[in-house]
Formats: C-alpha cells, structure tokens, sequence
C-alpha cells in the first residue's frame, strides 16, 4: 500500500524560531509533492508544492526541501508566527502531477507560542 | 465567488440511519472527490468521479455511496453499514486544466447520536 509517513505529530516553537516537519514516502513512482495547512474547522488549503526535478523551492517564509535518493521531503516554516499555527500534512500522488489522488500523511499540529 | 460548499458544517446520525452530505462546486471542476479525516490521522479517500455518471472507490469505500448526476454536485450518503461514522468529511474538486490544484470544501463534522 502506498504511504507517507509524516513526523513529529505535535510541534511546538517560539515565535521567530524555525518549524520544519518531514515527510517520507515508498513510491517510487510519485511524481507531485503539496503540503496543505488546515484550521480547526476547516478545510486543508493547498501551501506549496514541489516536483522531482528541483530539490528545493522557496515561498515566502516557507520552503520545500526534497531529497530524491532518501525519497523524503520537509517543510520549513522561517520566522515562524502565531498565525502559523495550524496542523500541517504532506502529501504525495503519482498521476502526472495533477495531485488528483494524493496520499496524505498523518499530519503535524504546529503550535507557535507568543 | 467561486468554491466548494459543503452543507450541513454539522450533522448528528442515529442508529440505523443513512445521512446523505451534500457537496456542491461552481468551478467547473470535472473531477470531485471525498475524503474522511479523524483526529491524528491523515486523509483519507472515500470516492472520487472524475466525470458525470461515473465514479470509482477509494481506499475506504465500504458502508459509503456516492452519485454524480450534475458535474457541480457530489453527494455522500453514510450508510447504516458504516459502523464508525463519526469523523470530518472533506470534499475536494480539480479542474482539467495544466497546473490545477485540488481545492477542499470547509467540511462537514458528522457524529452519532
């Protein structure tokens, strides 16, 4: 079965500070990498995504790290704020990059405090 | 403005009852899908259509049923079947076009009465 397996599940850090959360996947065939950011209550909404062929990119304060060869990913969260705080999933699919049947992780609850 | 609405935002089932979540998308999306999330767990895929008239199971398709009458509508009905039902419900949508993003609806939270 396909998985994605996302660490740590809570994460807590003080305002200004770096929050990175990481993701690790089995299919080498996944080609489409999002993460999506969700409120309580509220649908997940698409972040940043990344593709195979780059290894980093960079929006805003957040960044995708992604390392082919380990086959893990990792968000990166700079300067982290209060408003940041949300739970946050990774996600993978292997349908040319259209993200219609992703695989999400488990999910990260970031708390960043004051 | 254009969206997914999901309705009811919360919904009580009783023993034995089948409940039907309505999803509705004004994007001209082809492809719709739905999703169940529980507390510490990632999402996971009910059913998804990606045309009118035709739909496909998803990795947790069982005690669920789905229609796809109109392409903006994509109802789900919780079955007696489903043992487990309470959860968050999530539909989503994804246009055709190159670089379309699946979008999420705000959800509906179903529980047991």
């Amino acid at each position: 079965q396909q998985q994605v397996k996302q660490s740590p599940q809570s994460l807590i850090v003080q305002k200004g500070g770096i929050s990175i959360i990481n993701c690790a996947y089995e299919n080498t065939a996944f080609d489409y990498f999002p993460w999506y950011q969700q409120f309580p209550g509220k649908g997940p909404a698409l972040l940043i995504a990344i593709r195979p062929d780059v290894s980093e990119k960079k929006e805003g304060r957040f960044t995708i790290s992604f390392n082919k060869s380990a086959k893990q990913f990792s968000l990166h969260i700079m300067d982290s704020q209060p408003g940041d705080s949300a739970t946050y999933f990774c996600a993978a699919s292997d349908e040319g990059g259209s993200g219609s049947r992703l695989t999400f992780g488990e999910g990260t609850q970031l708390t960043v405090n004051p | 403005d254009g969206g997914i609405t999901q309705s009811p935002k919360y919904l009580f089932r009783k023993e034995g009852q089948n409940v039907t979540l309505s999803c509705e998308q004004n994007l001209n999306h082809d492809a719709m899908y739905w999703y169940r999330q529980d507390p510490g767990q990632g999402l996971r895929l009910i059913y998804y259509s990606q045309i009118v008239n035709d739909f496909q199971k998803g990795d947790i398709a069982e005690g669920y049923s789905v229609s796809r009458e109109k392409k903006e509508s994509f109802p789900l009905t919780v079955t007696s079947a489903q043992k487990n039902p309470t959860a968050f419900y999530l539909c989503a949508s994804l246009g055709q076009a190159q670089g379309e993003k699946l979008l999420f609806g705000s959800g509906t939270q179903l529980s047991v009465l």
